[in-house]
């Protein structure tokens, strides 16, 4: 059973450090995608790749936050330094064509900085 | 910019009632996808809708996509327990964007 895996499930952290969240895309997905998910906000997209190569990252403040793909088996975004605001459920999607087609979604990060 | 709205925000019904959620763009979407997502849990797909005015059915789930492409809709029929969660719209207008519905908020009543 194919399934995106996400790590850590759960971060807390104090504001100021670095925080790196890992997603694992399921094996022959080739779009990547990364949500932050808040109650005030919904589902906002961050940023996504196809091929390993980004698309789109307009989502994403770019002074804090970086997102990666160092490989087809993993994904990476980071947030450095993390601040109080950056408190939000992370899920990272793949699927086989961005805005077409399924994405299945990991479990998601929850991050808490205090 | 591009927003995909959702009504209502939120919605509670007694079991066996229906219900329905309404999706809407700015922009002419070249499909749309139907996403679910329980207390706690990470949205899960449920369907795509692609052609003008096309409608599908998954047992008591009615998808709709309007004759412009600019809305849809989500019917459920005699809601059970089992119904519960937020339901997600997402419109990809023409090129690589695609955007998330505001969700609505599902609570049924046993």
């Amino acid at each position: 059973d194919a399934r995106v895996t996400q790590t850590p499930r759960h971060k807390v952290t104090e504001m100021g450090q670095e925080v790196t969240m890992r997603c694992q895309p399921i094996l022959g997905h080739n779009t990547v995608f990364w949500y932050r998910q808040t109650m005030m906000q919904g589902l906002e997209l961050l940023a996504y790749f196809r091929n390993r190569a980004p698309l789109d990252d307009s989502g994403m403040p770019k002074d804090r936050f970086s997102a990666e793909m160092p490989d087809a088996t993993l994904a990476t975004l980071k947030i450095q330094p993390s601040e109080p605001r950056d408190s939000a459920v992370y899920f990272c999607a793949s699927g086989l064509e961005a805005g077409l087609g399924e994405q299945y979604f990991g479990p998601g990060t929850r991050l808490t900085v205090t | 910019g591009q927003q995909v709205m959702q009504i209502p925000q939120y919605q509670h019904v007694q079991e066996g009632e229906d219900f329905t959620t309404y999706c809407n763009s700015s922009t002419t979407l070249s499909n749309i996808q139907w996403y679910k997502q329980r207390p706690g849990g990470h949205p899960v797909f449920l369907i795509q809708l692609v052609k003008s005015g096309e409608v599908k059915k998954q047992k008591r789930l009615t998808f709709q996509f309007g004759e412009a492409k600019k809305n849809s809709s989500l019917h459920i029929t005699a809601t059970q327990t089992t119904d519960v969660g937020t339901y997600f719209c997402a419109g990809s207008p023409p090129g690589n964007q695609f955007y998330f519905g505001t969700g609505t908020s599902l609570t049924v009543i046993p």
